[in-house]
């Protein structure tokens, strides 16, 4: 059974950095693309990223909103996904969820629970 | 950037109602869209992809059409665990979602 468990989330001060990471089971994370998508409270779905599948080179893209901020990875040998989030501004309070695609159409069987961010002084 | 716009943003509607919701694309992104159902609180589901393709488990009350900029989903005869907010996504490039629709309880 396909398996995304986020974990990381918490209160984090404006200014600063947080990681969150996505346990994944059920599949070799590396044969798959790996997205987080987030939702600020009360709000719609945004694509924050991804990280490509090691057959198509294991690059990273970002959205325009946290590029140069957010940095994607993976840790094959653990079956991990990260996201390292710093330079938090308030904006970027939500629940993020990481997603899995079979390249190379970006759409998403599955999804974790999801972990919430609150970036707040 | 692709921009992706639904309408309408609310829809009331009752059980067993046939429901259209519409999704434009700021430029042509071909077949490469999906949709998705979100209950509060829960992570989103997939509905449909490239455009008109029914995910394994979805009921076939579920419809998805066109190519290019515009696309519908369709739900064909509304029932009560269909309540939800559906959202569009292109994947042509990068991904983007639309705003959400919502579905209520007429």
């Amino acid at each position: 059974e396909v398996q995304l468990v986020e974990s990381g989330g918490g209160l984090v001060q404006p200014g600063r950095s947080l990681r969150l990471s996505c346990t994944v089971s059920g599949f070799t994370i590396g044969d798959y693309g790996m997205s987080w998508v987030r939702q600020a409270p009360g709000k719609g779905l945004e694509w924050v990223g991804f990280i490509r599948s090691n057959a198509y080179g294991g690059t990273t893209e970002y959205a325009a909103s946290v590029k140069g901020r957010f940095t994607i990875s993976r840790d094959d040998s653990k079956s991990i996904a990260y996201v390292q989030m710093n330079s938090l501004k308030t904006e970027d309070t939500a629940v993020y969820y990481c997603s899995r695609w079979q390249q190379p159409a970006q759409y998403f069987h599955h999804w974790g629970q999801g972990a919430l961010v609150t970036v707040s002084s | 950037d692709i921009q992706m716009t639904q309408s309408p943003s609310t829809l009331s509607a009752s059980v067993g109602d046939r429901v259209t919701i519409t999704c434009r694309a700021s430029q042509s992104i071909s077949s490469a869209l999906a949709w998705y159902q979100q209950k509060p609180g829960k992570a989103p589901n997939l509905l449909i992809y490239q455009a008109s393709s029914l995910e394994s488990g979805v009921p076939s009350r579920f419809s998805g059409s066109g190519s290019g900029t515009e696309f519908t989903l369709t739900i064909s005869s509304l029932q009560p665990s269909d309540f939800a907010t559906y959202y569009c996504q292109q994947y042509y490039s990068m991904a983007t979602f639309g705003q959400g629709t919502k579905v209520e309880i007429k």
